[in-house]
């Protein structure tokens, strides 16, 4: 059964430094999202993408992330100085259509 | 500030009973309620989504949606250890455009007893 997959699974990175989360959506999705958790916390929208171009984004998206699509096959999201709030589970999802979310496994961030 | 509010638990039942998850929404644009199984540690997992107001089966899983309340549930049947997880509540609005976003629940914390 097609997944979603990410990675790393975890990362551990120095406050200040900018890091990629990489991801492989479904093949035939057309709709790519990212998340994030902060332990014990909800899980929250961060952006959406389609057709090339950011369709929405949440106010926790700011200048300091960015998403692209590289290729045909990766979705990534760039965090460009982290800081130590970043530190939280990013889950990225697909959908075929205006539909059903199917969410990849994590990666999880540490800024130390 | 659309807003879902779910029991945050723990849910505790013994095997082979019924849990009753709870959910409610504030935005009456709300078109779309999904229920997302998540294990400590690991990524949300769809059980089941929802569009019209009554019940959906799909095998010990019956989601109920009534949107006059704006309320959600999820009646697992027969309850089993392997059911003990976080049981999400995420919702969608229809709006038109491009918004396609998830507003997720904190979550219901179950637990079923051998």
């Amino acid at each position: 059964e097609p997944e979603v997959t990410q990675t790393p699974s975890h990362q551990v990175t120095q406050m200040g430094q900018e890091v990629i989360l990489r991801c492989v959506p479904i093949s035939n999705h057309l709709y790519f999202y990212w998340y994030r958790q902060i332990l014990g916390q909800k899980v929250e929208f961060l952006v959406s993408f389609y057709n090339n171009e950011i369709s929405e984004k949440s106010e926790i998206f700011d200048d300091q992330f960015s998403v692209e699509r590289p290729d045909g096959s990766n979705f990534t999201l760039k965090i460009r100085s982290t800081k130590l709030e970043d530190s939280a589970m990013y889950f990225c999802a697909s959908s075929e259509l205006r539909d059903t979310q199917y969410f990849g496994p994590g990666t999880r961030l540490t800024v130390l | 500030q659309k807003e879902v509010e779910q029991n945050s638990g723990p849910l505790s039942v013994p095997e082979g009973a019924i849990a009753s998850l709870n959910c409610t929404y504030s935005d009456r644009v709300s078109q779309s309620f999904f229920w997302y199984r998540q294990y400590s540690g690991k990524s949300p997992e769809l059980i089941m989504s929802i569009y019209s107001n009554g019940d959906k089966e799909d095998g010990r899983f019956t989601a109920q949606l009534n949107k006059a309340s704006q309320y959600v549930s999820l009646l697992i049947r027969d309850s089993q250890p392997s059911d003990s997880a976080t049981y999400l509540c995420a919702v969608r609005e229809n709006s038109g455009g491009s918004n396609y976003k998830l507003t997720f629940g904190k979550g219901t914390l179950l637990t079923v007893n051998p």
